[in-house]
């Protein structure tokens, strides 16, 4: 079964540092791209950032450049994102999302995604 | 920035169409997707590339792209089709973004 699974999400203080996982099986993850999405209590969603099957190619929403990295290690078939300065309005349902292996970019597995609270 | 614009809500009878539009500049030109998502769940993807069903969407789903508008077309609505559906598409041109609608409630009556 093809699944994601995210881990890593909870409670921090304005200006800390959290690292999301995301564990995938049941596909070759190392041949596919993939993106963070966010959803914050009661909105839409919000693309986060997208890496390349290799790593080499890496994009993030303005709204988190420069404070968000993404990573991934095809070896141990997970992906990261590295979130530093965080803000209250980083609150959010965070989703893992395999890309479709053709480039229009869809996203066509989610994980169940995990909660970051940002509050003192 | 690319802008894709949804209505907040749209309302159907068990047994009707819905449509769900999305509009965006010449979004005709570039490949559509929909996801529905259930209150504390995660995304699911019905449409891909316009007018595409994965493999288990049912084919009352189904899409189309023209112009300016993108539509999500679900057929003989059913009650557990309620929720929220999103568009998304992917914008080469403002430094490689994939941009989502703000997102449609659909209420079965």
């Amino acid at each position: 079964e093809v699944q994601l699974v995210e881990s890593g999400g909870g409670l921090v203080q304005p200006g800390g540092s959290l690292r999301l996982s995301c564990a995938a099986s049941g596909f070759t993850f190392s041949s596919y791209e993939m993106n963070w999405v966010r959803q914050a209590p009661g909105k839409g969603l919000e693309w986060v950032s997208y890496i390349s099957s290799s790593g080499s190619t890496i994009y993030y929403a303005d709204s988190v450049k420069g404070r968000f990295t993404i990573s991934r290690d095809n070896a141990k078939n997970s992906l990261y994102l590295q979130m530093n300065s965080l803000r209250a309005e980083d609150t959010a349902v965070y989703y893992c999302a395999r890309t479709l292996p053709w480039r229009t970019y869809g996203m066509d597995v989610w994980g169940q995604g995990t909660t970051v609270t940002v509050s003192s | 920035s690319y802008v894709l614009t949804q209505p907040p809500s749209v309302s159907v009878a068990p047994g009707q169409t819905a449509r769900i539009t999305c509009g965006g500049n010449n979004i005709g030109s570039k490949s559509v997707h929909w996801y529905q998502q259930k209150p504390g769940q995660a995304p699911v993807l019905v449409v891909y590339d316009d007018s595409d069903r994965p493999s288990g969407i049912p084919e009352r789903f189904s899409g189309s792209n023209s112009g300016n508008t993108a539509t999500l077309t679900i057929s003989r609505v059913e009650a557990g089709d309620e929720a929220d559906y999103y568009c998304q598409v992917w914008d080469s041109s403002s430094d490689h973004s994939w941009v989502f609608g703000g997102g449609t409630k659909l209420t079965v009556l």
